[in-house]
């Protein structure tokens, strides 16, 4: 199946440094990309929805200004938090839609998340 | 979306069949039943869908009733590492279609 990566796998950063999160489609390309957030024992709460080559649409709620979102190619998406706090702390993960690929009727595939702590 | 209603946890024992039953009582006519599977610190991972009766593939079977208002994911002889989370999801065949509105879930723990 279609596989998405992210990278880094975990990061614990400084309170009031920037992270970037990298969500890769290793062998497809996704024209549109989801980014979600999870607490711990919590579900996955949709933060936005990354479209290659225009502006992200965030859900009500998340600071687009905090949460920094580039969807420059059709394999790539970048989410950065910017001048992160503790409350920030959480697991990050990307999907992407696969366009164009012989999938079977599930279409979206998961990365592996990405687990953040600020200090 | 119609909304999807899970029990929270549940808990059996290695070789057990588990079924775990999900209500949609809104579901609409062209809505499939699509399940994730997640794993703790990973991304969810598709399992099954289906439209009615019954699906069956190499990791699960799914039985829907001829109502659609419920559906019931069965995982024969679980293992140890099935334990996750998993999640009932109505909405497109095509789930990359829109972003997925994932509930609470149901916590199944696998005991030896």
């Amino acid at each position: 199946g279609a596989v998405v990566s992210q990278h880094p796998s975990r990061v614990i950063c400084k309170s009031g440094t920037s992270v970037k999160i990298e969500c890769r489609s290793l062998d497809f390309q996704a024209t549109t990309m989801f980014w979600y957030r999870q607490f711990p024992k919590k579900s996955l709460m949709l933060m936005a929805t990354s479209n290659e080559g225009s502006k992200a649409t965030y859900e009500q709620g998340v600071e687009k200004d905090k949460f920094l979102i580039n969807h420059a190619s059709l394999t790539l998406s970048t989410l950065t938090v910017t001048s992160a706090h503790p409350e920030d702390s959480s697991f990050y993960i990307c999907s992407a839609r696969a366009m164009g690929h012989k999938a079977p009727k599930e279409t979206q595939y998961f990365g592996p998340g990405t687990r953040l702590l600020v200090l | 979306l119609a909304k999807t209603t899970q029990p929270i946890s549940m808990d059996s024992y290695e070789g057990q069949e588990v079924n775990i039953t999900c209500s949609h009582n809104n579901i609409a006519t062209n809505d499939y039943i699509t399940w994730y599977q997640q794993f703790p610190s990973q991304g969810p991972r598709f399992i099954i869908q289906g439209y009615k009766t019954k699906v069956t593939n190499e990791v699960a079977s799914l039985f829907i009733p001829a109502d659609r208002k419920s559906s019931t994911l069965s995982l024969p002889r679980v293992s140890l590492s099935d334990t996750a989370v998993y999640y009932c999801l109505v909405g497109d065949r095509d789930t990359g279609r829109r972003a997925l509105t994932f509930g609470s879930g149901t916590r199944l723990q696998v005991q030896p």
